[in-house]
């Protein structure tokens, strides 16, 4: 079946500080992966997207890359701000269907002054 | 404001209720998702519209459970007799018509306390 595993938080860093939050999933066929992003009283929101493997989905300094081989998509930032404070999704869809979003169970962020 | 709408924001109810909620879509999306979310956990599909057509639902929308979209513009999710284990958040997200996008846009969510 279909499903994304990412890394539990809840994850604390100072300003500056380098940010990953692990990514894995299991798919049949060829999916599609996202990292959507939710601030405090918002609506989730698309952060980035990779397509195919070795893609990499850029967005407001964060990024990750889509890698087959590890069945990986693990969000990096170099340089945390205090208002990257949020909770992270992980996500998948098989492009060949595009109905059914499989979203992994949330990463919260607090990045403190 | 021409994203997602949901309404209401909130609902409290009593154990064996029927409770509605409704999404507006963007207008231009041909596609909408509902999803159910619950404290701590990632939002969890239960059913998918494209245009007024139901295609696709998830194992977890129990016959207490249904989803319209009449004219193939705004949804409605009914829950009857509702139970304590129905409250979440509940989810509306609409998507263009280009698959390849695969873009979802979220609304803020209806969060159900049932009593």
């Amino acid at each position: 079946g279909n499903s994304v595993t990412q890394m539990e938080g809840p994850v604390t860093l100072s300003e500056e500080a380098f940010l990953t939050i692990n990514c894995t999933y299991t798919a049949t066929g060829y999916p599609s992966l996202f990292w959507y992003v939710q601030y405090p009283g918002e609506g989730l929101q698309l952060l980035l997207k990779a397509t195919k493997a070795d893609d990499k989905g850029s967005n407001k300094g964060f990024e990750a890359t889509y890698r087959k081989e590890t069945t990986s998509f693990h969000l990096e930032k170099g340089s945390v701000q205090v208002s990257d404070s949020a909770v992270y999704f992980c996500a998948l869809t098989r492009t060949n269907t595009g109905n059914q979003f499989y979203f992994g169970t949330g990463t919260s962020l607090t990045v403190i002054p | 404001d021409t994203g997602v709408s949901q309404d209401p924001r909130h609902k409290i109810t009593k154990r064996g209720q029927n409770v509605t909620f409704r999404c507006d879509p963007i207008s231009e999306h041909n596609r909408l998702y509902w999803y159910r979310q619950t404290l701590g956990q990632g939002p969890e599909f239960l059913t998918y519209f494209q245009n007024e057509a139901q295609l696709e639902k998830s194992r977890l929308l129990s016959d207490r459970f249904s989803a319209e979209r009449p004219k193939g513009s705004f949804s409605t999710l009914e829950i009857q007799r509702t139970e304590q284990g129905d409250s979440a958040m509940y989810l509306c997200a609409s998507s263009g018509a280009d698959r390849n996008t695969g873009e979802l846009f979220f609304g803020e969510g209806s969060r159900l306390t049932v009593l």
